[in-house]
């Protein structure tokens, strides 16, 4: 099992470019969320989902779109890149028992 | 307002000298409690669930306690390697949202 991938693992945007951050996990769970984590800050849950066509806002939703069209990927889209988006970006899947299970992130950068 | 505190923000422990770090939690109502280790460029690590007051579950060198209040990660004669953040979360009943500490950063020294 790979896990839960993340591509890109960095990334330079331009303030006002989009990009999709992919996410995907081989472990047939239901759940799936992204976190941004900022330092001092903690992990921020920005979106989450909790099966096929079933998503949902977390704590920090503003700027960012998710979908979920199988239940392996749950990409991340920025519409319009702002420097505030500047952050960690972390993928996870979650278990029944409510564990759940990262990957290893995307590094943005915005200008 | 549902949060969750961790402490201290960082500790530095002599390998083999023992401790322990604190999650107080402020929810309406428990469904779990979570701890993760994290190194530097990762991301998290699980390492314990935590269902009810009296819980308590082991690995390793770590034990992870539970209260209606706060959680403890207790580390017994710690090495080197056990150097990390380890942040705390919950989730709480009729939620599928869950809330992270800031994390505490441990080094153990040689």
């Amino acid at each position: 099992n790979a896990g839960v991938t993340q591509t890109p693992k960095f990334q330079v945007l331009k303030t006002g470019q989009s990009m999709t951050l992919q996410c995907a996990q081989d472990m047939n769970h239901e759940y799936m969320s992204w976190y941004r984590q900022d330092p001092g800050m903690g992990l921020r849950l920005i979106h989450y989902s909790v099966g096929a066509g079933i998503t949902d806002q977390g704590e920090v939703p503003n700027g960012y779109n998710v979908s979920r069209s199988t239940t392996e990927d749950f990409p991340l889209r920025l519409l319009s890149a702002a420097p505030s988006q500047t952050s960690v970006y972390f993928c996870a899947s979650g278990t029944d028992s409510y564990e759940q299970y990262f990957g290893p992130g995307t590094r943005l950068t915005v200008t | 307002e549902d949060q969750v505190t961790q402490s201290p923000e960082a500790l530095r422990l002599q390998e083999g000298e023992s401790s322990s770090l604190n999650c107080s939690y402020t929810v309406s109502g428990l469904r779990g409690l979570f701890w993760y280790r994290q190194d530097p460029g990762k991301g998290p690590e699980f390492l314990f669930t935590l269902y009810s007051a009296g819980e308590e579950k082991e690995k390793e060198r770590l034990k992870a306690t539970l209260t209606k209040k706060e959680s403890f990660l207790h580390i017994t004669a710690p090495k080197p390697e056990d150097s990390a953040t380890y942040l705390c979360a919950v989730r709480m009943t009729g939620t599928y949202k869950y809330i992270f500490g800031t994390g505490t950063r441990l080094k153990v020294l040689a």
